[in-house]
């Protein structure tokens, strides 16, 4: 199938530090999503993107929507203890619409942030 | 509102044994429904999806199945429980294009 290439796969940082992760892929994609999983949950969306070379704010979250539509990155800004938590990019394919609608993931960017 | 339910949020279960977890969906109508397995805390791997009642299409051979009897209940469920079927299972449904709602998760361990 199709893949993702999320990186880093996982990061130790202080607080306050700014975070930046990313994925890649050698298919195009119609819309990225970022997701959050705290421990022993179900991932929540934080930022959807849908058209190339958007970029877009949530807080202290900022993505966007690589030009080529092959790629996307993630950033946040001053972080803080309860930023810990695995991050996955998502995206959907052309050929995944409708009633077929089907994400694709990344393997996730574990991120620890110490006090 | 809409919501997505799912349970039993652990389980723990001898090998050999059966397996059925639940998802349901509220507030909503035909639903897209997924269920999702991620092993050791990290990717997300499809097991099912499904698109409409009696719709169910298999992602991977495993032992484990779905079936959708109702338009907003999807279960997982399997017959004879393998030590390899243990982790988090999470059950997902597509609001439209802003990507998945995801359930809580049930973490099964077979012991």
């Amino acid at each position: 199938g199709q893949q993702l290439n999320q990186s880093p796969q996982s990061m130790f940082i202080q607080e306050g530090e700014d975070v930046s992760m990313n994925c890649t892929s050698s298919s195009i994609f119609n819309t990225w999503l970022w997701y959050k999983q705290d421990p022993g949950e179900g991932p929540v969306l934080l930022i959807a993107l849908y058209k190339a070379g958007e970029l877009t704010s949530n807080g202290r979250l900022t993505a966007q929507f690589g030009i080529t539509r092959k790629d996307s990155f993630l950033n946040i800004s001053a972080s803080i203890p309860s930023d810990v938590g695995i991050y996955f990019c998502a995206g959907q394919l052309p050929n995944s619409g409708g009633s077929n609608y089907k994400l694709t993931f990344g393997k996730g960017t574990l991120l620890t942030v110490n006090p | 509102s809409q919501t997505i339910h799912q349970w039993p949020a652990t389980l723990v279960q001898p090998v050999g044994s059966p397996l059925s977890l639940e998802c349901t969906v509220e507030g909503t109508s035909n639903p897209n429904l997924y269920w999702y397995r991620q092993a050791a805390g990290r990717g997300l791997q499809l097991l099912f999806y499904s698109v409409g009642i009696g719709q169910i299409s298999s992602e991977v051979p495993q032992n484990l199945s779905a079936s959708r009897p109702q338009d907003r209940q999807f279960i997982l469920s399997s017959k004879k429980l393998l030590l390899s079927d243990s982790g988090f299972y999470l059950c997902a449904w597509n609001p439209g294009l802003g990507g998945y709602t995801f359930g809580s998760g049930t973490r099964l361990t077979v012991v």
